[in-house]
């Protein structure tokens, strides 16, 4: 079975540096994607970055990159210059494919809080 | 222009109601779903929605019974609601064999 797994419940880090938060996944398929989804206190998820476990390069989307490192099963969330509005809970997840590729669901960790300081 | 909407956002109720809680999507998706967040954050699959088929069910209770009327919209009704349905739940859409799934605001559902 598939499996996202976050090990930290919490990070804090200063205004303007950079963080990276962890994920790891477990599954048998060769065909996959991995995502990032911030979730701020107001309660919105928010889809922030996509890897296919086909790409050659990690994926970017402005201050935030995916250091995907396939043979680790490792797909970790790098924020580059944090911002207070950063601060929120961020979840990674991995899409399930079904029914020959007809719908896919989302198997989520279980987040990670992170706290940005001034 | 809201992408995925839910109603209502906030829902209070007694144990042993029956509730509905509606979505509904403008961005000719045709996959929909239903996520349960609860209250330790942990998010999971209940539903899936494919062209108004259900494909996925997650071993969620027979109380929870959604209802696809058309592509755009998904609804789920619960019935005899216990303490344990407390909790926010998350519609979604995607277009079929697209990876991003579009969430709605969730809805927070308390049961007393």
């Amino acid at each position: 079975a598939q499996k996202i797994t976050q090990t930290q419940p919490g990070m804090f880090v200063q205004e303007k540096e950079a963080v990276t938060l962890d994920c790891t996944y477990d599954t048998s398929d060769p065909s996959y994607g991995l995502f990032w989804y911030k979730q701020p206190s107001s309660g919105e998820m928010i889809f922030l970055i996509y890897q296919g476990s086909y790409d050659q390069q990690n994926a970017t989307e402005g201050r935030y990159s995916l250091n995907f490192q396939k043979a680790r099963k490792s797909a970790n969330l790098v924020i580059s210059a944090s911002q207070l509005g950063d601060s929120a809970m961020y979840f990674c997840a991995m899409r399930e494919l079904n029914y020959g590729g007809a719908t896919n669901k989302l198997i989520f960790g279980t987040g990670t809080l992170l706290a940005v300081q001034p | 222009d809201t992408a995925v909407s839910q109603t209502p956002k906030y829902l209070v109720t007694q144990m042993g109601n029956d509730k509905s809680i509606k979505c509904e999507q403008n961005l000719g998706h045709d996959t929909m779903y239903w996520y349960k967040q609860d209250s330790k954050k942990f998010l999971k699959i209940m539903f899936s929605y494919n062209n108004k088929e259900l494909i996925i069910n997650e071993t969620v209770p027979n109380r929870f019974s959604p209802k696809s009327p058309d592509k755009a919209h998904l609804n789920l009704h619960i019935n005899s609601l216990e303490l344990g349905d407390s909790a926010v739940y998350f519609c979604a859409s995607s277009r079929q064999e697209s990876y991003e799934q579009y969430f709605g605001p969730g809805t927070r559902l308390t049961v007393t």
